[in-house]
């Protein structure tokens, strides 16, 4: 079993839908991270959570340590919103990262 | 991102050979960890490193691989008589404390041919 799952693994919306991705994790964790992937391309940080809820624009992520589980929402989806995210959690020794298997994004005009 | 910078960022050997792949952490990062990405498969950890010192080389295989983060100049992925498994992108973060914000690069893409 992974550390970190993640659903749905694929997911297709229309523009301007909103959007819930799912991570449940198994470890002990000092901080969350949800990270954006784009085909071929590199990896951005979008959140680091411990705790609570964070906004960015059209992006929000939560986190409820005691359920161990975190969400990211986008709102008002866009085609350029297509990507792969991914959940990452910081094991609380502090020296690994435990990754989900990602959420392929595609969201149609 | 705030910096990480990899390079190159596609590199292709020819198995048997040697490939060194570069990570150059955020201005006054001293933490800086390796991952691979195989493809069709996600993120996996390699090693942790703070400068000069290996901290957690767990997730590295035990032949052929080896890391660096020197106390000038960049961290060095080193991978000795490549083979065609290792084919995969290779990414590093920074952070300046291990409790901080990880900041990623955009990745090595290493083929071998």
């Amino acid at each position: 079993k992974n550390e970190v799952e993640q659903s749905p693994q694929n997911l297709t919306a229309q523009e301007g839908e909103f959007i819930t991705i799912n991570c449940s994790y198994s470890v002990g964790i000092s901080a969350l991270h949800w990270l954006q992937q784009h085909p071929g391309g590199g990896i951005v940080s979008l959140f680091m959570l411990s705790s609570g809820k964070k906004k960015h624009g059209r992006l929000i992520a939560t986190i409820n340590i005691q359920e161990k589980h975190s969400s990211l929402h986008i709102t008002a989806s866009h085609p350029r919103d297509s990507a792969v995210y991914i959940c990452a959690v910081r094991s609380n020794t502090g020296n690994q990262f435990y990754f989900g298997t990602g959420t392929s994004l595609t969201v149609i005009p | 991102n705030a910096g990480v910078m990899q390079n190159p960022r596609h590199l292709v050997r020819r198995r048997g050979q040697e490939a060194r792949l570069r990570c150059s952490p955020v201005k006054g990062h001293s933490h800086v960890y390796w991952y691979r990405q195989l493809p069709e498969e996600g993120l996996k950890f390699m090693v942790y490193l703070q400068k000069e010192n290996i901290i957690d080389e767990s997730g590295m295989p035990k032949e052929r691989f080896s890391a660096e983060f020197p106390k000038e100049g960049p961290s060095i992925l080193r991978i000795q008589q490549v083979v065609r498994g290792d084919s995969a992108a290779y990414f590093c973060a920074s952070s300046w404390d291990m409790k901080a914000e990880a900041f990623f690069g955009q990745g090595t893409r290493l083929t071998v041919v």
